[in-house]
């Protein structure tokens, strides 16, 4: 069965350092979704990304934030200079019409 | 206020059990999502609902349009239940939707043999 990996499981990194989180949607899929998960929170959309384009972001999406899909198959969130607070896990959905989504396992992220 | 309002926040039931979890919303939706949260940390998608009702093995949820509610029911539980159910909906804004969800905060399901 088809499904969204993410890579890698757990990133850990230096306040300031830059990152990027990947993930390979479901091939067929056309809306691709980052959302993330901070301890002891409810998950929290950042951003869809939809026809090569952002379609969609949430006030937390802010400068310090990107995405890219820099071919046909992988899907990036880059974090340009982490800070504290961005340690969370991060997940990416994907879907085929902008409906059910599929989700993969997340990333961890930990910023020291 | 939150858009999303699930109760109850934690909930312990014996194996067997009929398990109710509730979410109400406060904005227009498109549809909404029931999630299982693993304590991994995955998440799976459980049902997609816009109107009526939806059945898949001991697992039913409903949604009451009308009065912004939506209910997930697990029959006859089992300690293999125990994970973070989450509700989360396609807010309606009017124009084209991409499909963002906005989350509530989950419930914590403990089934105990």
């Amino acid at each position: 069965e088809p499904e969204v990996t993410q890579t890698p499981s757990h990133q850990v990194t230096q306040m300031g350092q830059e990152v990027i989180l990947r993930c390979v949607p479901i091939s067929n899929h056309l809306y691709f979704y980052w959302y993330r998960q901070i301890l002891g929170q409810k998950v929290e959309f950042l951003v869809s990304f939809y026809n090569n384009e952002i379609s969609e972001k949430s006030e937390i999406f802010d400068d310090q934030f990107s995405v890219e899909r820099p071919d046909g198959s992988n899907f990036t969130l880059k974090i340009r200079s982490t800070k504290l607070e961005d340690s969370a896990m991060y997940f990416c959905a994907s879907s085929a019409s902008g409906n059910e989504q599929f989700f993969g396992p997340g990333t961890r992220l930990t910023v020291l | 206020k939150n858009e999303v309002e699930q109760s109850p926040q934690n909930l312990t039931a014996q194996e067997g059990e009929f398990i109710t979890i509730n979410c109400s919303y406060s904005v227009g939706i498109s549809a909404l999502h029931w999630l299982q949260q693993h304590p991994g940390g995955g998440i799976v998608s459980l049902f997609m609902l816009s109107s009526g009702k939806k059945k898949h093995g001991r697992l039913i949820a409903t949604i009451n349009i009308q009065e912004k509610h939506s209910s997930l029911h697990i029959t006859a539980s089992h300690p293999r239940d125990s994970a973070v159910y989450i509700c989360a909906v396609n807010p309606n804004a009017g124009g084209t939707s991409y499909g963002k969800l906005t989350f509530g905060q989950g419930t914590i399901l403990t089934v105990h043999p």
